[in-house]
């Protein structure tokens, strides 16, 4: 099993252009979410899906969407880059909401000019 | 709402040192689940331990020791003799029940030989 795998790995993008950050699970896990991690900030919920065809919104969504239309990919999108968008992004998936252990992908290092 | 406090943003040790790593959370729901993860240099982010509400009693785990109390709302995380390979970010998070996972901040624990 490839657990959870995220491409790219590094990625720097100019202001306003836009991009997706991929992220596929091979687990068969319901519950899949990307989170971004800033310097004493943590790790903080952007989006969030329990399942195919359903997503929300997490703690710090402007500016990103997602979808999720099979159960192994939920991919990121940036709508139109900014600085502040500069973070380490990072997906996870598990067998269910807030009971088990999440699986984190390597996250996607992203620099926005 | 759900909150997560890691008070000790850095904390640096010599090796064989004992470390406790303080982690506070609020919650309003009696079932939650409490989750340490550690982010070694490399980035990826590993998962440690999962606790429930319901469970409180400690668990040690070769030099890891986690220790659970309702009363003061805590779950502490000690390393006993540390070692340079104990290096990492460690971040402690709360999920209440069926719900989002929240994380810490996060300390970094700096081993030196």
């Amino acid at each position: 099993n490839a657990g959870v795998t995220q491409t790219p790995k590094f990625q720097v993008l100019k202001t306003g252009q836009s991009m997706t950050l991929q992220c596929a699970q091979d687990m068969n896990h319901e519950y899949m979410s990307w989170y971004r991690q800033d310097p004493g900030m943590g790790l903080r919920l952007i989006h969030y899906s329990v399942g195919a065809g359903i997503t929300d919104q997490g703690e710090v969504p402007n500016g990103y969407n997602v979808s999720r239309s099979t159960t192994e990919d939920f991919p990121l999108r940036l709508l139109s880059a900014a600085p502040s968008q500069t973070s380490v992004y990072f997906c996870a998936s598990s067998y269910s909401q807030g009971l088990n252990e999440q699986f984190f992908g390597p996250g996607t290092r992203l620099t926005v000019l | 709402a759900q909150k997560v406090t890691q008070a000790q943003t850095e904390i640096s040790v010599v090796e064989k040192e004992d470390v406790t790593l303080d982690c506070v959370y609020e919650t309003r729901d009696t079932t939650y689940y409490l989750f340490w993860y550690k982010q070694p240099p490399s980035g990826e982010l590993v998962f440690l331990i999962r606790r429930n509400s319901f469970d409180e009693q400690n668990e040690i785990s070769g030099r890891y020791s986690w220790n659970f109390q309702k009363s003061t709302s805590s779950f502490n995380f000690t390393i006993t003799a540390s070692q340079v390979v104990d290096s990492a970010v460690y971040f402690c998070a709360l999920s209440e029940y069926g719900n989002k996972l929240v994380f810490g901040a996060g300390t970094i624990l700096r081993v030196k030989s």
